[in-house]
C-alpha cells in the first residue's frame, strides 16, 4: 500500500559514474516532484513534472535528466557523479497543478541515499 | 522564486511546554503553507496546512497561524512529548505554473523527558 516509492533507498558509486533513481506513485497523481536534501537537511526543490511533462528545473545541471515514462513514473539519471551530488533525494507527488487547494498537499517517497566516493 | 527563512534552526523544550517555529516568505503571491514534520532517517511527512484565505487553524496539539500582510507564518505545538522531536519544516507554494514548494531550512526540535 505504498504511497511513493523510490528504489534503491541507498546507492554507493565513485566519482564519474552515472547512475540511475526510480520513483512510482500509486495515488494517481498527476505532478511528480524531485527534491534534493543536501548533509545540513535543506530541502531543495529539483524539477517539477506534470502529465509527463516537465513545469520546472529549478537550475539543475544539465548532468541532471529526470525522466516520466508514464504519469506514475518519474525517474532521475545522473550523469558523470561529483562529490557535490551526495545527498539524500526525495521524490514527490501531487494531485495536480490547479483546480483548488486539495491539490496543493505533496506526498514524499522513502527517500534514496545517495553517496559518492 | 520564493526566498523562506526559518527560525530557530534549534530548539530544546521540556516536556509539557510550548513549542513555536517561525516562518517568513518573500513572495505575496505565495497562498498555501505547509508545515512537514522529518523524522531522523524517515522521508518528510505533512502535519498541517494552512490556506492564505485562512488566519489559524488548529489540529489537536498543533495549530498555525497566518499573517499574510507581514508574510510570515509560525507552528504552536502545546503540550510538547518526546514523540514530537524531529526536524520540522515550513513550505510556501510559489505558482509559477507548476506547485512548487520552497522550503524553509528546518528546525530541530528536542523534547526533553
Amino acid at each position: 500500500d505504498t504511497a511513493v516509492s523510490q528504489t534503491p533507498k541507498y546507492l554507493v558509486t565513485q566519482m564519474g559514474n552515472d547512475k540511475s533513481i526510480k520513483c512510482e506513485q500509486n495515488l494517481g497523481h498527476d505532478t511528480m516532484y524531485w527534491y534534493k536534501q543536501d548533509s545540513k537537511k535543506f530541502l531543495k526543490i529539483m524539477f517539477s513534472y506534470n502529465n509527463k511533462e516537465l513545469i520546472i528545473n529549478e537550475t539543475v545541471p544539465n548532468r541532471f535528466s529526470p525522466k516520466s515514462p508514464d504519469k506514475a513514473h518519474l525517474n532521475l539519471h545522473i550523469n558523470s557523479l561529483e562529490l557535490g551530488d551526495s545527498a539524500v533525494y526525495f521524490c514527490a507527488s501531487s494531485r495536480g497543478l490547479a483546480g483548488g487547494f486539495s491539490y496543493n498537499e505533496q506526498f514524499f517517497g522513502p527517500g534514496t541515499r545517495l553517496t559518492v566516493l | 522564486g520564493e526566498n523562506v527563512e526559518q527560525h530557530p534552526s534549534t530548539l530544546s523544550v521540556q516536556e509539557g511546554d510550548s513549542a513555536v517555529i517561525k516562518c517568513t516568505y518573500s513572495d505575496s503571491a505565495s497562498n498555501y503553507f505547509p508545515w512537514y514534520k522529518q523524522e531522523l532517517g524517515k522521508r518528510p511527512q505533512l502535519i498541517i496546512d494552512i490556506r492564505s484565505n485562512v488566519g489559524e487553524k488548529k489540529d489537536q496539539r498543533i495549530a498555525v497561524t497566518l499573517n499574510k500582510t507581514a508574510k510570515h507564518f509560525s507552528l504552536h505545538i502545546t503540550e510538547t512529548q518526546p514523540e514530537d522531536s524531529a526536524v520540522y519544516f515550513c513550505a510556501a507554494l510559489y505558482q509559477t505554473g507548476a506547485n512548487n514548494l520552497f522550503f524553509g531550512t528546518g528546525t530541530r526540535l528536542t523534547v526533553i523527558p
